[in-house]
């Protein structure tokens, strides 16, 4: 069982330059979310879908576009890669409203970097 | 508006010894918790939650986390720590309905022999 993958896992980008971050989840979640990481300021939430064709901002949304075209997959897009997006992103999912099973799936990040 | 502290950047135990790492919390209803940890280069892992119920909660890997309200706390503890604990470790704050969770900034736990 794959849970939630995300790709690619590391990438470069010049300033300027655009580029997808794609989440795939087989678990048949409802609710997807885009995080990022920085050292000493845990995990920010970017963006995040309650459901296909929905999306909502979280805390730190400029800079960042998502879809949700389908259920399974969620896109994080970058337009125009600043030097401040350098940081790790995690994807996560987590199933609607059943507190037995809720609680976020990650996936293993993908480290990008700006220069 | 929710928030989650985590009170210690870096903590250094000793293999074997026992471990407690802080967290406290701010929130304006009835809050859900938990514990995630991450090892080097991996994505976050669920140790432990709490909804409601026990105070006291058990998770995997040897850990429990016990749900203080009058303090605001949930605070997570080992009784002996082995090496393979050393990681960082996240507690976090949501709402069921709400379905998004606010993380501490994380503690780094470091296991010395």
């Amino acid at each position: 069982n794959a849970g939630v993958t995300q790709t690619p896992k590391f990438r470069v980008l010049k300033t300027g330059q655009s580029m997808t971050l794609l989440c795939a989840q087989d678990m048949n979640h409802e609710y997807m979310y885009w995080y990022r990481q920085d050292p000493g300021m845990g995990l920010r939430l970017i963006h995040y879908s309650v459901g296909e064709g929905t999306t909502a901002k979280g805390e730190v949304p400029d800079g960042y576009n998502v879809s949700r075209l389908k259920k399974q997959n969620f896109l994080l897009g970058l337009e125009s890669a600043a030097p401040s997006q350098t940081s790790v992103y995690f994807c996560a999912s987590s199933p609607p409203r059943d507190r037995d099973s809720y609680g976020y799936t990650f996936g293993s990040g993908t480290r990008l970097t700006v220069v | 508006a929710q928030s989650v502290t985590q009170p210690d950047i870096h903590i250094t135990v000793s293999e074997g010894a026992s471990l407690e790492l802080r967290c406290n919390y701010s929130y304006g209803a009835t809050p859900y918790l938990f514990w995630y940890v991450q090892s080097p280069g991996q994505g976050l892992q669920l140790l432990l939650k709490y909804f409601s119920g026990d105070t006291l909660v058990q998770g995997i890997k040897g850990f429990e986390a016990e749900f203080k309200r009058s303090q605001s706390s949930f605070n997570l503890r080992k009784p002996s720590v082995h090496w393979s604990d050393a990681a960082e470790y996240f507690c976090a704050v949501g709402a069921l309905y709400g379905n998004k969770l606010v993380f501490g900034a994380g503690t780094i736990l470091r296991v010395k022999s």
